[in-house]
């Protein structure tokens, strides 16, 4: 089992770029989440799948944020424009529906530099 | 609305001494809950999880936690912590009627000095 795959590990861009993370979930796992880790606000649920369809976007900060997963192994988080104040470590994370009691598996994460 | 406090932004403790972390969360109504682990530059890992039963769970790399529901509380345990301990640690509560989502804690840093 390879894990939750998040791509790149690493992002350097400029303000009012666009910016797009990818994961790969767990085989199998029909939720994936997207959180946001900064300092300040510790760790942060920006939204969530349920089989590819989004329940909570809530914690999307702005229109700026868009997050899609088209297939079941697949999803994107993008950026656009981006600004200073995303940089952050985004972490992408899934889980299965039954037997895992909420417990979720997470990648190791793409470190966002916005200059 | 529902909270989790790690009070304890910080904890730093000698090698081979006891640890306790804490954790309070904000209703008593059914829950689920967990410790996670962050090394540098990583991602979370589980260390454990209260899902029913004995109120007292192990976990990976001598943890323990103990649920005590009418405090609330979901302390993490070691009882002689070692270098490689040196990580932030989080505490995640899921309530039984929040649609699958985890709310984190802060995080509490262990800081283990030789």
């Amino acid at each position: 089992d390879a894990g939750v795959i998040q791509s790149p590990r690493h992002e350097v861009t400029e303000m009012g770029q666009e910016v797009t993370l990818r994961c790969k979930p767990i085989s199998g796992h029909d939720y994936l989440f997207w959180y946001r880790q900064t300092m300040m606000r510790g760790l942060e649920l920006l939204i969530y799948f349920n089989n590819n369809v989004p329940i909570d976007d809530s914690g999307m900060p702005e229109d700026r944020f868009s997050a899609k997963m088209p297939n079941a192994s697949f999803s994107t988080l993008k950026i656009q424009p981006s600004e200073p104040r995303d940089s952050a470590v985004y972490f992408c994370a899934s889980r299965p529906t039954s037997g895992a009691y909420n417990e979720q598996f997470f990648g190791p994460g793409t470190r966002l530099t916005v200059l | 609305a529902q909270s989790v406090t790690q009070l304890d932004s910080q904890v730093p403790v000698f090698e081979e001494a006891p640890v306790e972390l804490r954790c309070n969360y904000s209703s008593s109504v059914s829950v689920y809950l967990f410790w996670y682990v962050q090394y540098p530059n990583q991602g979370l890992q589980l260390l454990l999880k209260y899902l029913s039963g004995s109120t007292l769970v192990k976990g990976i790399n001598g943890f323990e936690a103990e649920f005590n529901k009418s405090q609330t509380s979901f302390h993490l345990r070691k009882p002689s912590v070692h270098i490689s301990d040196t990580a932030e640690y989080f505490c995640a509560v899921s309530w039984m009627d929040s649609s699958y989502k985890l709310i984190f804690g802060s995080g509490t840093r262990l800081l283990v000095r030789p």
